[in-house]
């Protein structure tokens, strides 16, 4: 099956410490991004690319960093810069052409302990 | 100004009443818009899009929204709630089309009474 994969569900990170989430998708989309969804907000975007070896930042990337080395991962680093990182973080991809539809991830839980 | 509004952060319906979710847009972007549903810690799925073909538009799931520009609305409907109807709906529209993220609405979590 076509589709997006996070990993993991859930994730507890000590404050201090980076952490990495995962980002796969075998649908062949150029483009991928990552969102942050806080209780009683829509979601807002940390980092977007729209190619590999490309990626650009989006509303709140301070204290997170990507990279974009396969078109199938994107790949999120919370580094301990962020000052409030306990959210949901969502990844989507679309294929990149004119007003596509984007399709995510089922999301991973981030708790700062 | 905020780019997309949905009024109404909880909205109670009962089973088989009619349901409305409310979401206006600023007119300065460009009307490409979307709704989306999430359920309980899942990802979110596109209910249905407008860019600019038909103003109305239907969607998966029984729903459809109407684009009104002299009012800037894309509010989303459906004749008949149903239990399974219950998540959380979220606006969104696309400001930049030359980077084609989506800017959210804070979302309406649709409740529905039996």
């Amino acid at each position: 099956d076509g589709g997006i994969t996070q990993s993991p569900k859930y994730l507890f990170r000590k404050e201090g410490q980076n952490v990495t989430l995962s980002c796969e998708q075998n649908l062949n989309h150029d483009a991928m991004y990552w969102y942050r969804q806080d209780p009683g907000q829509g979601l807002r975007l940390i980092y977007y690319s729209q190619i590999v070896n490309d990626f650009q930042k989006g509303d709140i990337a301070e204290g997170y960093s990507v990279s974009r080395e396969k078109k199938e991962s994107f790949p999120l680093t919370v580094t301990s810069a962020q000052k409030n990182p306990t959210a949901f973080y969502l990844c989507a991809s679309s294929m990149g052409q004119g007003i596509d539809t984007q399709y995510f991830g089922p999301g991973t839980r981030l708790t700062v302990l | 100004a905020q780019s997309v509004t949905q009024l109404g952060s909880h909205v109670s319906v009962s089973e088989g009443a009619l349901v409305l979710l409310r979401c206006n847009y600023s007119s300065s972007v460009p009307p490409y818009l979307f709704w989306y549903v999430q359920y309980p810690n899942q990802g979110l799925q596109l209910l249905l899009k407008y860019t600019s073909a038909a103003t109305l538009v239907k969607g998966i799931n029984g729903f459809e929204a109407e684009f009104k520009k002299s009012e800037t609305s894309f509010h989303l409907t459906k004749p008949s709630a149903h239990m399974s109807d219950a998540a959380e709906y979220f606006c969104a529209v696309i400001m930049d089309t030359g980077r084609r993220a989506l800017t959210f609405g804070s979302g309406t979590r649709l409740q529905v009474q039996p």
